[in-house]
């Protein structure tokens, strides 16, 4: 079946600090990648979406500049969170769509603790 | 605009038992998509089931079957025979746009805590 590797798993970083995490897909073409964020026993919150090639499409109160999302290939997409702060610390999980299956396929997830 | 609800923030089931777990959701789109994952305490989300609005039919996987209302907009997962590793968040999501080929976002439920007793 469809594989999403996400990495790192966890990372702990210095306030000020900009972190990258990267979601592959491994045996498919990711047409659309989404980036969630899940705050403890909270639900998956859609922060931004992005298609291959085109600038990512963030939702409603997402600030661009601290979360920049790349979605260079069709394999790779990447969230940096730039200079990172205490409130940043998270859960961050991706998921990819292949353009014609209607499932979606979820990296393991990134714990981010920004100290 | 689309939503999805699971008012039941816990829930308890006794092993070997049935539990249902709830979902409404409200959409305008005539076509969309209703998922169920599980996400146990390691953080992945484990796909369990899914259900197109024109299917027919009720979804089922094994232990897990989608009761799919479409009237009342409600598609409530049931787990049967619940064993003590069903013990998790089960969130319940949505896809508008299900033929338009586009890149619709999924957009989930605030969950429910499952909790299997021995």
């Amino acid at each position: 079946g469809a594989v999403v590797s996400q990495h790192p798993s966890r990372v702990i970083c210095k306030s000020g600090t900009s972190v990258k995490i990267e979601c592959r897909s491994l045996d498919f073409q990711a047409t659309t990648m989404f980036w969630y964020r899940q705050f403890p026993k909270k639900s998956l919150m859609l922060m931004a979406t992005s298609n291959e090639g085109s600038k990512a499409t963030y939702e409603q109160g997402v600030e661009k500049d601290k979360f920049l999302i790349n979605h260079a290939s069709l394999t790779l997409s990447t969230l940096t969170v730039t200079s990172a702060h205490p409130e940043d610390s998270s859960f961050y999980i991706c998921s990819a769509r292949e353009r014609i299956f209607y499932g979606y396929t979820f990296g393991s997830g990134t714990r981010l603790t920004v100290v | 605009a689309q939503k999805i609800t699971q008012t039941q923030p816990g829930m308890f089931v006794q092993e070997k038992e049935a539990v249902t777990l709830d979902c409404t959701y409200d959409t305008s789109d005539p076509s969309y998509g209703l998922f169920w994952y599980k996400q146990p305490s390691s953080g992945e989300m484990i796909f369990l089931i899914y259900q197109g609005s024109y299917d027919q039919q009720n979804a089922t996987e094994g232990r897990y079957s989608l009761n799919f209302q479409k009237a009342r907009k409600s598609a409530n997962l049931v787990i049967s025979a619940s064993q003590l590793g069903d013990s998790a968040m089960y969130f319940c999501a949505m896809r508008e746009g299900l033929f338009s080929g586009g890149y619709n976002k999924l957009i989930f439920g605030a969950g429910t805590r499952l909790a299997v007793h021995p």
